[in-house]
């Protein structure tokens, strides 16, 4: 299984600015999804970061508010832009290679918003 | 659409208690079955998978049998214990799906001496 990490593992922002967050993995990988998961709720996917090109998005997510990066194979940037404290939630990314059935996921990083 | 629908928790049991979290889903097609855990502070952790019909994924003592006559696939454990404390999420993903996972809400087991 491939190991992810993510950077920061938590912050707290003020409303209006924005956060980057990185994720690693150790090895290439076809597939790279980002993850939102608010407080006490389930997880629900952002986007998939396509390496080369832009990012396809869920409904409900857009790029000028979550913008992602993914330069290669092991790396992808999500950029929550403009916060507000109802993006305090937990921000994950997992990885997959094309059909293949398990996503395997980073820790996480913890964003509170004020 | 797709969903998944979990029992609501948070579920309190003594230690050396038989577990069942029950899953059912709604898919179009013939989705993959998971059973992800999320242990206190932790990103996700993969516990267990089916792939087709009759398959039974297990796990450190965690088992969950794809049911396709009653769109259901339950996890169980004979014996919990307090180190089993944690979210636990069951999640679908559809053939030819672009691996995009369709998760349940979760549900909080708490395990006590």
């Amino acid at each position: 299984s491939a190991v992810i990490s993510q950077k920061p593992s938590r912050d707290i922002c003020q409303r209006g600015t924005s956060l980057t967050i990185q994720c690693q993995v150790d090895s290439q990988v076809t597939m790279m999804f980002w993850y939102r998961q608010q407080p006490g709720q389930s997880l629900t996917l952002i986007a998939t970061a396509n390496q080369g090109s832009e990012a396809t998005y869920e409904s409900g997510f857009v790029i000028d508010k979550f913008p992602i990066s993914r330069p290669n194979l092991t790396f992808s940037t999500l950029t929550v832009s403009n916060m507000s404290p109802e993006d305090s939630s937990i921000y994950l990314c997992s990885v997959s290679d094309r059909g293949a059935d398990t996503q395997y996921f980073g820790p996480g990083t913890r964003l509170t918003v004020l | 659409g797709n969903s998944v629908t979990q029992m609501e928790g948070p579920v309190t049991l003594s230690e050396e208690a038989f577990l069942t979290i029950n899953c059912t889903y709604t898919a179009t097609g013939y989705p993959s079955l998971f059973w992800y855990v999320q242990y206190p502070g932790e990103g996700l952790q993969l516990l267990l998978k089916a792939t087709k019909a009759d398959d039974k994924g297990s796990n450190k003592g965690f088992e969950a049998t794809y049911r396709k006559e009653t769109t259901s696939f339950h996890l169980e454990k004979g014996s919990v214990q307090v180190s089993d404390s944690a979210v636990y999420f069951c999640a679908l993903k559809l053939t030819g799906g672009g691996n995009k996972l369709t998760f349940g809400t979760g549900t909080q087991l708490k395990v006590e001496l």
